[in-house]
């Protein structure tokens, strides 16, 4: 199947830094990509969806200034979280759909762990 | 997007079938079903989808009733790594944006 990597896996970060986390599809093109946040022992929470070439679509709550997202390429999508805070600490996931007919199937990131001291 | 009600955990032991319910009353005629893994820390895993009847992979199976207003994913003879969160999904084959519930953790002790 597809493969979505993320980098880095985990990271921490001083309350007030800006954090980068990067998505990319390994085998695949995709014009659309998305990001989630999951805080422990809850479930996944869409933050935004990254469209190649345009601005990103933000969810109702979530903070387009604080969380900028940049699609440069059909292959990578970023995730910068700006002045990290400690409530920031959180799971960050990405996925994206391979474009295909058939089954709607997305392929998701192994995660990237954020921790704000 | 349509809302999904699923039990919030399930225990079960190896080797014995596994079925977990999804309500999704008021799901849409073009509004698909679909399952994930997700297993902790990690990204979450595609399973199955489905839009009727039943549906069958080489891991599990999806039944789905005449009105559609639940599923249940079927998972045959668990083993203690099938132990993770699995959530149901309802939306539109072609939409992209994917909403996820509260999920049902499924437990397996030997």
């Amino acid at each position: 199947g597809a493969v979505v990597s993320q980098h880095p896996s985990w990271v921490i970060c001083k309350s007030g830094t800006s954090v980068k986390i990067e998505c990319r599809s390994l085998d695949f093109q995709a014009t659309t990509m998305f990001w989630y946040r999951q805080f422990p022992k809850q479930s996944l929470m869409l933050m935004a969806t990254s469209n190649e070439g345009s601005k990103a679509t933000y969810e109702q709550g979530v903070e387009k200034d604080k969380f900028l997202i940049n699609h440069a390429s059909l292959t990578l999508s970023t995730l910068t979280v700006t002045s990290a805070h400690p409530e920031d600490s959180s799971f960050y996931i990405c996925s994206a759909r391979v474009p295909a007919e058939g089954v709607n199937e997305q392929y998701f990131g192994p995660g990237t762990r954020l921790t704000v001291t | 997007l349509a809302k999904t009600t699923q039990p919030i955990s399930m225990d079960s032991y190896e080797g014995q079938e596994v079925n977990i319910t999804c309500s999704h009353n008021n799901i849409a005629t073009n509004d698909y079903i679909t399952w994930y893994q997700q297993f902790p820390s990690q990204g979450p895993r595609f399973i199955i989808q489905g839009y009727k009847t039943k549906v069958t992979n080489e891991v599990a199976s999806l039944f789905i009733p005449a009105d559609r207003k639940s599923s249940t994913l079927s998972l045959p003879r668990v083993s203690l790594s099938d132990t993770a969160v699995y959530y149901c999904l309802v939306g539109a084959h072609n939409t992209d944006k994917l909403i996820f519930g509260t999920g049902t953790r499924l437990q397996v002790f030997p």
